[in-house]
């Protein structure tokens, strides 16, 4: 498995403001992703984040709402801009076995939970 | 694209009881299955996975086992324990595109 770091763990933030969210994996990996996790609710996808590339994101999510950085394989950012109540959420980094090949599995970070007023 | 469901969103059993969790999918093509739980505060862990080609798996007091022509999964938790308490999420996927059901919330009462 992997160490997945994220920052921050919480925050509490004012509408209309931005912030952004740092995951650190201990190794390499060849795909990172954001998930988005309401209250009470299930995980749902909000983009892969591409080394080299823009990020791809799933339906209902837009970059400029979510932009994403993947700057090297060990870190990727995402930012949640012009934030709305609406947005709090538990935002979560996942990544895939560093060995890399495509096993399916998913390992998660702890989580930044955010909270809009 | 895939649709996973999940049943029940809230389990209550007591401790020593046993527990099941069932989910259905509706992609055909989807050949990994995780079970992940989630603690308060914390992200989810994976705790067991069953691929396409395997019917049953067992790890000491949780088992999943896979039906694919009837595209449903169970996780099967014996024994249970207060530790146990959590919300499980199952999930399906193919190529890393993993989609999750909505969560069950088991509570196991001493």
């Amino acid at each position: 498995s992997a160490v997945i770091s994220q920052k921050p763990s919480r925050d509490i933030c004012q509408r209309g403001t931005s912030l952004t969210i740092q995951c650190q994996v201990d190794s390499q990996v060849t795909m990172m992703f954001w998930y988005r996790q309401q209250p009470g609710q299930s995980l749902t996808l909000i983009a892969t984040a591409n080394q080299g590339s823009e990020a791809t994101y799933e339906s209902g999510f837009v970059i400029d709402k979510f932009p994403i950085s993947r700057p090297n394989l060990t870190f990727s950012t995402l930012t949640v801009s012009n934030m709305s109540p609406e947005d709090s959420s538990i935002y979560l980094c996942s990544v895939p076995p560093p060995a890399g090949g495509n096993t399916g599995e998913l390992f998660f970070g702890e989580g930044s939970r955010l909270t809009v007023l | 694209g895939e649709n996973v469901e999940q049943h029940p969103s809230t389990l209550s059993v007591q401790e020593g009881d046993s527990a099941v969790i069932k989910c259905t999918y509706s992609d055909s093509a989807s050949n990994y299955f995780p079970w992940y739980k989630q603690e308060l505060g914390k992200g989810p862990q994976l705790i067991i996975d069953i691929r396409s080609n395997v019917g049953e798996k067992k790890d000491q007091r949780i088992a999943v086992t896979l039906n694919k022509t009837a595209k449903h999964f169970s996780l099967h938790i014996t024994e249970t324990q207060p530790e146990d308490s959590a919300v499980y999420f199952c999930a399906a996927s193919e190529h890393n595109d993993m989609r999750f059901g909505a969560g069950t919330r088991l509570t196991v009462k001493p």
